[in-house]
């Protein structure tokens, strides 16, 4: 069975800090990929960032960046110099090749960033 | 903007009642999906569509069914409301046609359904 580990329920951080949320997943299918998404408090679910299993190099959006560590099963999201707005519920995924099915979440980080 | 609608965005209905909520994308895509949300569990898979009349369940599926008649709206019934039905439900849709493990999923704004 998949399965997605979000250890940390809440994270601060200084404003134009750099912070790690952790993600550790648990699948035994080679063929798998691996999102973040962030739910501010207005509800709606943004997609940021995506690495497959496959991938040789760790996946990059602007200031987001995913550490991802296969042998330790882990795909922790970074976030580069924290805004405000960056703010809100953090949400690690996994997908695995089933033909739509199978797209488990984690249950989430709340991050908070600090002026 | 992957122009997915939900509605009602908002419901408040009594236990016993029946309570369809409705999605509509307007890019044409094959799947589609509803999720729930809840404190602690993160998002959890309902149900699904890979087509026209084509779905299937997820991990949650009991007290729910869904149709899907047009590429473009999924619906989501819930026969008879129940409490443990409270929740904020999500749709969502994949971009591409197979399915595969690295296709991403672009959500609905969510309902919030309070059953009394």
């Amino acid at each position: 069975a998949q399965k997605i580990t979000q250890t940390q329920p809440g994270m601060f951080v200084q404003e134009k800090e750099a912070v790690t949320l952790d993600c550790t997943y648990d699948t035994s299918d080679p063929s798998y990929g691996l999102f973040w998404y962030k739910q501010p408090s207005s509800g709606e679910m943004i997609f940021l960032i995506y690495q497959g299993s496959y991938d040789q190099q760790n996946a990059t959006e602007g200031r987001y960046s995913l550490n991802f560590q296969k042998a330790r099963k882990s795909a922790n999201l970074v976030i580069s110099a924290s805004q405000l707005g960056d703010s809100a519920m953090y949400f690690c995924a996994m997908r695995v090749w089933d033909y739509g099915q199978n797209f488990v979440f984690g249950p989430g980080t709340r991050l908070s960033v600090l002026p | 903007d992957a122009g997915i609608t939900q509605s009602p965005r908002h419901k408040v209905t009594e236990t016993g009642t029946p309570v369809t909520l409705r999605c509509h994308q307007t890019e044409n895509h094959r799947y589609m999906y509803w999720y729930r949300q809840d404190p602690g569990h993160g998002l959890r898979l309902i149900h699904y569509s890979y087509g026209v009349k084509d779905t299937d369940k997820g991990e949650v599926s009991d007290g729910y069914s869904v149709s899907r008649s047009k590429t473009e709206d999924f619906l989501l019934t819930l026969e008879s409301a129940t409490s443990s039905q409270t929740s904020v439900y999500f749709c969502a849709i994949s971009e591409s046609t197979s399915g595969g493990p690295q296709e991403t999923q672009y959500f609905g704004p969510g309902t919030r359904l309070l059953v009394l």
